[in-house]
Parts: C-alpha cells; structure tokens; sequence
C-alpha cells in the first residue's frame, strides 16, 4: 500500500489565478512524477524529479513548474490558470532497486481542476 | 509508431471467462513491464509488473512476457464485473531511464 497524498482533490478556480497542486508521500522515495489525463486518454509526463533539488521537463510540454526543496514534498505550480489547464493531475513516486531496474510508480489519487 | 501501443478496446467478456489484454512495444531495450488498472475518475493502481521471459502469476492475474516479440500481455481469469475498468500497460523503455511509457490502455467490461 502506498502513502502518497495529493491536495486538493477538486479545484474550481477562475481564469489568472496563481494555483499549487500539493503533493506528498511518506515512503522515502526518491524519484516523483507528476501526470495530467484528461477524461477517457492516456498519462502524460509532465515533471519529473529524481530527488531534493532535482527537477526536470516530462515528455508533453506544460506551462506549470515544479519544486523539490524536501524529499516528500513534490509541489506544481500555475502561474496563471487557464481554462486550457482544465484537466485531472496524478502525482506518483518511485524508489530505487539494486538490480538497477525502475520501481514500480504508485500514484496518488489526484486532483481534478476545472478552470472556469 | 507509438512506443507501447494497446487496442482502445472496448473489450466486453463473460463473467466467468479470461479476458487476455495486450501490449507491444518498440523499443527492444525495455527492461521492466507493468501492468495498471485504472477506474474511472481514479488514478491508476499496479497489479502486476514483470522482468523477465515467461509467465508470472498473481491470484486470477497473469503477465506474460515475451522481449523476442516485444509483446506482453495480462491475463484475467474468472473475470468479475468489478474487473471492469481500464488496463494501462507500461514500460520503461530503456535501462537506467527512470521514466515509463504508458500505452493509451484497454477498456475492458465484463458482462454479468
């Protein structure tokens, strides 16, 4: 079972807001991503970190930023939401293995943010 | 070509019956293969993951893996209707690379 929270689960918010997407998980993980889905299509990696002060660009280009300042703690930020942002996003977290082989990701249970 | 590629589906099979989805992939240094399901309006949840060539079996769940024919597929066995949801394969595409591919996932009902 994995710990990883995000907050809040739902967002409605209007068009210009600055927002932050909370996300934290309690296992010690190194390695955080963050997804966006919309309804019905498939994940796409946005950000991701390999740990504290580690963060770089997913493969579909976003205009959110994220920060790693403490191990558990994965924060996205929107400067500026547009309804374009309207979409659900999944944070997810992964340790390490010996045998150098990627482990497995769990997922929170996201948020859905509707931008009006 | 897509990196990992899933028929959308829908897939609909009896209650009782094996539903057997599938999952190819292009690139032939992929390392580790997942297999999620997901709920609608729920984030994904892992039911499987495999490694090596071969079978491995998880309760009415089955991975198989096959890296000559770049295919793995998951296999569900007396298939509930609470199996009904949407499978996601992933992959991680290359050794070292500590991101997943995730194909676009199967949607599979299970008709009571």
């Amino acid at each position: 079972e994995a710990d990883i929270y995000q907050t809040p689960r739902y967002l409605v918010i209007g068009t210009g807001k600055k927002i932050t997407l909370e996300c934290s998980q309690t296992m010690g993980h190194d390695k955080m991503y963050w997804y966006q889905q919309d309804p019905g299509m498939e994940l796409h990696l946005i950000h991701y970190s390999y740990g504290v002060n580690s963060t770089e660009k997913g493969d579909l280009s976003s205009e959110s930023t994220v920060s790693r300042i403490r191990t558990e703690h994965f924060p996205l930020t929107l400067e500026s939401a547009r309804p374009s942002h309207t979409s659900q996003y999944l944070c997810a977290s992964s340790e390490y293995r010996a045998s150098g082989l990627l482990e497995t990701q769990y997922f929170g249970p996201g948020t859905r943010l509707l931008v009006l | 070509q897509k990196e990992v590629e899933q028929n959308s589906g829908p897939l609909s099979v009896p209650e009782g019956a094996i539903a057997s989805l599938n999952c190819t992939y292009s690139d032939r240094g992929s390392q580790s293969f997942f297999w999620y399901r997901q709920y609608s309006g729920k984030s994904p949840e892992l039911i499987m993951f495999i490694y090596s060539n071969g079978d491995k079996e998880d309760g009415r769940f089955t991975a198989q893996l096959n890296k000559a024919s770049q295919y793995v597929s998951l296999l569900i066995r007396d298939s509930q209707p609470s199996d009904s949801a949407t499978y996601l394969c992933a992959v991680n595409t290359s050794f070292g690379n500590e991101k997943l591919t995730f194909g676009t996932g199967t949607r599979l009902t299970i008709i009571p």
